[in-house]
């Protein structure tokens, strides 16, 4: 199956600083999503983007299908933005989600 | 975005007991919804991919007769626990989708067997 790399595992970021996390993936895939787990576990749908460039407020993603990865962008961190960050790519009919990225923003 | 609501969001349970999770997509019809399960500090792990009328399609290593799962209508899947014990305690995601487009999740539910 596919194998879906997230890089750093872990990140810890003072306040307003920005960020950039990485998802990389071994096969093609007809797309790709990224998402923020709250502690509470719920997966907030952050990007909907099989390839080219999105942004939504302080977030921005990037997705380079034929090179198989894709970058989330966060700038300006708030401590709001703590979580787990997960990227997941679809191929066929399956979605497989990435390692995570573990975020912590502090004051 | 698209609504998707499970329940219970937890329950404990006796070892040896089932449990029945569901799984309703609110305001779309879900074509094929999943069934996830997150270990603590850890990704999520796919049990298996259902569509609306036909049999689940199950990930290897993941028992059919443990982890029921019916995608009867196009707004409702169930996953039952069948005969449950400590080790099935983890945290039950679904998600769902319409075609080709992206996959919205539930809440999630924590399940804690003793």
């Amino acid at each position: 199956g596919i194998q879906v790399e997230q890089s750093p595992p872990d990140l810890i970021l003072q306040e307003g600083a920005n960020s950039t996390l990485r998802c990389n993936f071994s096969d093609s895939v007809n797309n790709l999503q990224w998402f923020h787990q709250n502690p509470w576990g719920q997966l907030i749908n952050l990007f909907y983007i099989p390839s080219g460039t999105k942004q939504n407020g302080r977030l921005s993603a990037t997705t380079v299908a034929t090179e198989r990865y894709s970058l989330l962008y966060i700038s300006s961190s708030q401590t709001t933005d703590s979580g787990v960050y997960f990227c997941a790519v679809r191929g066929g009919n399956k979605l497989t989600f990435g390692t995570g990225t573990q975020l912590k923003v502090e004051l | 975005g698209a609504v998707v609501s499970q329940h219970p969001s937890r329950v404990i349970c006796k070892s040896g007991t089932s449990v029945k999770i569901e799984c309703r997509s609110l305001d779309f019809q879900a074509t094929t919804m999943f069934w996830y399960r997150q270990f603590p500090k850890q990704s999520l792990m796919l049990m298996a991919t259902s569509n609306e009328g036909s049999k689940a399609t199950y990930e290897q290593g993941v028992e059919k007769d443990k982890f029921l799962i019916n995608h009867a209508s196009l707004t409702l899947s169930t996953l039952t626990v069948t005969s449950a014990h400590p080790e099935d305690s983890s945290f039950y995601i679904c998600s769902a989708k319409w075609r080709n487009t992206e996959a919205f999740f539930g809440q999630g539910t924590r399940l804690t067997v003793v």
